[in-house]
């Protein structure tokens, strides 16, 4: 069964901090995909990153960073110098491929809130 | 272009009543989903559909869900004989269809259903 878990619930930091996010799967399939979503307070889900379990390259998209550790089973998020438009639930994803229709396993979101 | 669309954006029944929520996904998008999303729950996924293949029900709660989706294109879910457990946002997600590759799932901004 696959499982994703996201262990702090809210983060305060003041503006221009960074802040990281901190995400924990598991999963039996050997092939199986990652994935981080925003949802601002306007409450609609922002796809932000998708990654495969054979792709263990860390990704840098401007402020936004990711890192993928299968050691570890954790595929981290990391805001560098946060935004008060950052602040939003922040959830991490896991489908696995053999599972037939690829539904999203969602962990329970980290509310982020940036302090201006 | 378009993304997914979803109506009615607020939905405010009385217990026992039957609901429909609708959902119109991206275009070239073969895959469809709906999950739902609870305070208590978390974000639950509840059925998807792709192209013509019979659904995966697998998430559905009780026989008092079900959805249909007419000509590969637009979805309903129907809620019969509503109850306040069933107080939820609804969200449906369109994606690529990849077989054994999990696509990003696009998400509509979500029906919130409140039953009272």
């Amino acid at each position: 069964a696959q499982k994703v878990t996201q262990a702090q619930t809210e983060i305060s930091v003041v503006e221009k901090e960074d802040v990281t996010l901190d995400c924990v799967y598991e999963t039996r399939d050997t092939t199986y995909y990652l994935f981080w979503y925003k949802q601002p307070p306007s409450g609609e889900l922002v796809f932000l990153i998708r990654r495969n379990s054979f792709d263990e390259q860390n990704e840098i998209s401007g402020r936004y960073s990711w890192n993928f550790q299968k050691s570890t089973s954790s595929f981290n998020f990391t805001i560098t110098a946060s935004q008060v438009v950052d602040s939003a639930v922040y959830f991490c994803a896991l489908s696995e491929a053999g599972g037939g229709n690829n539904r999203l396993a969602f962990g329970k979101g980290n509310q982020v809130v940036v302090i201006p | 272009g378009a993304g997914v669309s979803q109506s009615p954006s607020n939905k405010v029944t009385e217990k026992g009543k039957d609901v429909e929520l609708r959902c119109d996904p991206i275009s070239g998008h073969t895959a469809l989903y709906w999950y739902r999303q609870s305070l208590g729950q978390g974000l639950e996924f509840l059925i998807y559909f792709q192209g013509n293949s019979a659904p995966d029900k697998s998430g559905l709660p009780s026989d008092r869900f079900s959805a249909e989706r007419t000509g590969g294109s637009v979805s309903t879910l129907t809620i019969q004989r509503t109850q306040q457990e069933d107080s939820a946002v609804y969200l449906c997600a369109s994606s690529l269809e990849g077989g054994r590759t999990s696509y990003e799932q696009y998400f509509g901004p979500g029906t919130r259903l409140t039953v009272t």
